[in-house]
């Protein structure tokens, strides 16, 4: 299968700053490239969807101007969570889909998360 | 709207057969896939249906019913390994839809 990497893999932050998370394809063309947030013990839930070169289509409920999404490049995307606040603390996991990439029936790849922790 | 259900936990034993059921009600279908995923990890791809029927795969198995919005992962030869979540997911469009999960607790 393909691969896709994040990084970090653990971030502790203040209330208040903001934290870039960033997803790579290693090993293929990812021209989509999914977000998801999961709280402990819940499902992954969608938070966007990003074509490359394209705004993020965001899912309902999710604030747009607090996570800014950029898919620049077809082997990056990064979400940056601005003025983080304690109830952002989440698990982040990125999945891309994409060109070149093995595996069958367009299968969305993940990456290994993101624990972000806002103090 | 979606709505996509699945057991919360279930247990069983190294050697045991499980099956891990998951019905949905979703505005598109395109496809439904297995994923497992252990604790602080991402998901892991099992299996994808598309079709009715069952997909097997080694000690695993999926099988999909369209008409009755139903589906099921079967797990043969269970491991402690084994022990995890397992996902549903329904393919809405381009984007995935996810189940809550089974928290699966494999004991010897």
């Amino acid at each position: 299968g393909a691969v896709v990497s994040q990084h970090p893999s653990r971030v502790i932050c203040k209330s208040g700053t903001s934290v870039k998370i960033e997803c790579r394809s290693l090993d293929f063309q990812a021209t989509t490239m999914f977000w998801y947030r999961q709280f402990p013990k819940q499902s992954l839930m969608l938070m966007a969807t990003s074509n490359e070169g394209s705004k993020a289509t965001y899912e309902q409920g999710v604030e747009k101007d607090k996570f800014l999404i950029n898919h620049a490049s077809l082997t990056l995307s990064t979400l940056t969570v601005t003025s983080a606040h304690p109830e952002d603390s989440s698990f982040y996991i990125c999945s891309a889909r994409g060109r070149g990439a093995s595996g069958s029936h367009n299968e969305q790849f993940f990456g290994p998360g993101t624990r972000l922790t806002v103090l | 709207g979606q709505n996509i259900d699945q057991p919360t936990e279930m247990t069983a034993t190294e050697g045991a057969i499980v099956q891990i059921n998951c019905t949905y009600q979703t505005s598109g279908f395109n496809g439904l896939f297995w994923y497992q995923q252990h604790a602080g990890e991402a998901p892991t791809f099992l299996s994808y249906n598309v079709l009715d029927g069952l997909e097997e795969k080694g000690r695993f198995s999926s099988f999909l019913s369209r008409s009755k919005g139903y589906s099921y992962l079967l797990l043969k030869e269970l491991q402690m390994k084994d022990s995890a979540s397992y996902l549903c997911a329904v393919r809405e469009r381009r984007s995935l839809i996810f189940g809550k999960g089974t928290t699966l607790s494999v004991s010897s």
